[in-house]
């Protein structure tokens, strides 16, 4: 049972355009969402997150849209880098309580290059 | 301030043999999750620990997989009898008091089960 989707396995994209990462969940009690980084042989790198409470969250290049009633969200990146190439998880977690935001349901990841 | 770190990167072990793979989260962080990572997946939670308590373990495999937390020292995830489909890579995150509700991961231990 796949609650977090990441469709599309690969995204090619030339520097300086926009690349746009797509994610879809089917659990409804999901309410903050993150996206993370992730370079060869490291541990992923949070990179931003939302609060279901919001639409929209920017910083700096990168920006997280969510729309709820699609159970859908999507990260922006804008302009894109060469040092942007990684792969990049979606994630979301149910509050349950305390610290229960640390068990995440991540996507399968979509592998970003970035040409020059 | 140091990161997560884990130990050891990479561990080979032949079919039957014991891996453990220790973690020691982030100064100050009391708060130790597990994730694995299959080949061509995302990760996939395992456990979640505190200090000397298993908070949650519905990500873990019934049998052969089994975590910790002491006091002192580092988290420790050991799995006995190791069969090829253990294969993966195990990734320790932390989180700590006063932080976003964020995770910070270690590197990873990648475990090979010949």
């Amino acid at each position: 049972d796949q609650q977090v989707k990441q469709n599309s396995p690969s995204l090619s994209v030339q520097e300086g355009r926009i690349s746009i990462l797509n994610c879809d969940y089917t659990n409804s009690m999901f309410d903050y969402f993150l996206w993370y980084k992730k370079y060869p042989a490291e541990g992923p790198t949070f990179l931003i997150s939302i609060s279901s409470i919001k639409d929209k969250n920017e910083d700096g290049r990168f920006t997280v849209f969510l729309n709820k009633s699609a159970k859908h969200l999507s990260l922006h990146i804008v302009p894109s880098q060469p040092g942007d190439s990684a792969v990049y998880f979606c994630a979301a977690s149910a509050y349950a309580g305390g610290t229960s935001y640390g068990k995440l349901t991540f996507g399968q990841g979509t592998i970003l290059t970035v040409h020059p | 301030n140091a990161g997560v770190m884990q130990n050891p990167r990479h561990l080979v072990r032949r079919r039957g043999q014991e891996a453990r793979l220790r973690c020691s989260p982030m100064k100050g962080h009391s708060h130790v999750y597990w994730y694995r990572q299959l080949p061509e997946e995302g990760l996939k939670f395992m456990v979640y620990l505190q200090k000397e308590n298993i908070i949650d373990e519905s990500g873990m495999p019934k049998e052969r997989f089994s975590a910790e937390f002491p006091k002192e020292g580092p988290s420790i995830l050991r799995i006995q009898q190791v069969v090829r489909g253990d294969s993966a890579a195990y990734f320790c995150a932390s989180y700590g008091p006063g932080g976003a509700n964020v995770l910070t991961f270690g590197a990873g231990s990648r475990l090979t089960v010949l």
